[in-house]
């Protein structure tokens, strides 16, 4: 069964180091998605990205978060000069056409020390 | 910002029905949808629901929606061992552009 992949499963950076947190998307899907989920708190929206850029993303996608598709099959999230509050589960997420149905992969887990 | 709210944990014994309660404030969700997440996994799309309906079963899983109250539930006949997880409800507006999460169901089943 297709899946979204996620690498690496766990990172581990030093503060105000850049990292970038890699996706590989279901195939034939055309929307890709980056969700985030701080220990203890809810899963919340980061960004949402179709043809090639960014539909929507919230208050706390800043300048500080870019993604891209570097090729036909990577989405990558690049998070310059990283926080202590930036740990967190990153998700990567994809559908086939906008909604109903999202594909989560098995997350990243970042840690900032 | 749209909200929704789960309790935190839920304990039953295994062949026992379980029921994972959510509400929302959105009235404008489009869809509501219940994801799983096992331990060091990510979120699995279990099943879904579109607005307008009020019920939909699949196979052991049951989801009733009353949009009037804005309460979304999900149950799981007959629960299995293998069924103790983390339960996530989740709604999203017309445009599918962004899921709105709640904080997630423990639900461990006791043998």
């Amino acid at each position: 069964e297709p899946e979204v992949t996620q690498t690496p499963s766990h990172q581990v950076t030093q503060m105000g180091q850049e990292v970038i947190l890699r996706c590989v998307p279901i195939s034939n899907h055309l929307y890709f998605y980056w969700y985030r989920q701080i220990l203890g708190q809810k899963v919340e929206f980061l960004v949402s990205f179709y043809n090639n850029e960014i539909s929507e993303k919230s208050e706390i996608f800043d300048d500080q978060f870019s993604v891209e598709r570097p090729d036909g099959s990577n989405f990558t999230l690049k998070i310059r000069s990283t926080k202590l509050e930036d740990s967190a589960m990153y998700f990567c997420a994809s559908s086939e056409q906008t909604g109903p149905e999202a594909f989560f992969g098995q997350g990243t887990r970042l840690t900032v020390v | 910002g749209e909200d929704v709210e789960q309790s935190l944990f839920l304990s039953v014994r295994e062949g026992d029905s379980s029921v994972i309660n959510c509400t929302y404030t959105d009235s404008s969700s489009t869809y509501l949808y219940w994801y799983k997440q096992e331990p060091g996994a990510g979120l699995q799309l279990l099943t879904y629901i579109f607005s307008n309906m009020d019920m939909k079963q699949d196979q052991r899983l049951t989801v009733l929606l009353n949009k009037k109250d804005k309460h979304l539930s999900l149950r799981i006949a007959d629960t299995q061992t293998g069924d103790s997880a983390i339960y996530f409800c989740a709604e999203t507006e017309y445009n599918f552009n962004k899921f709105y999460f709640g904080s997630g169901t423990k639900l461990n089943v006791k043998p």
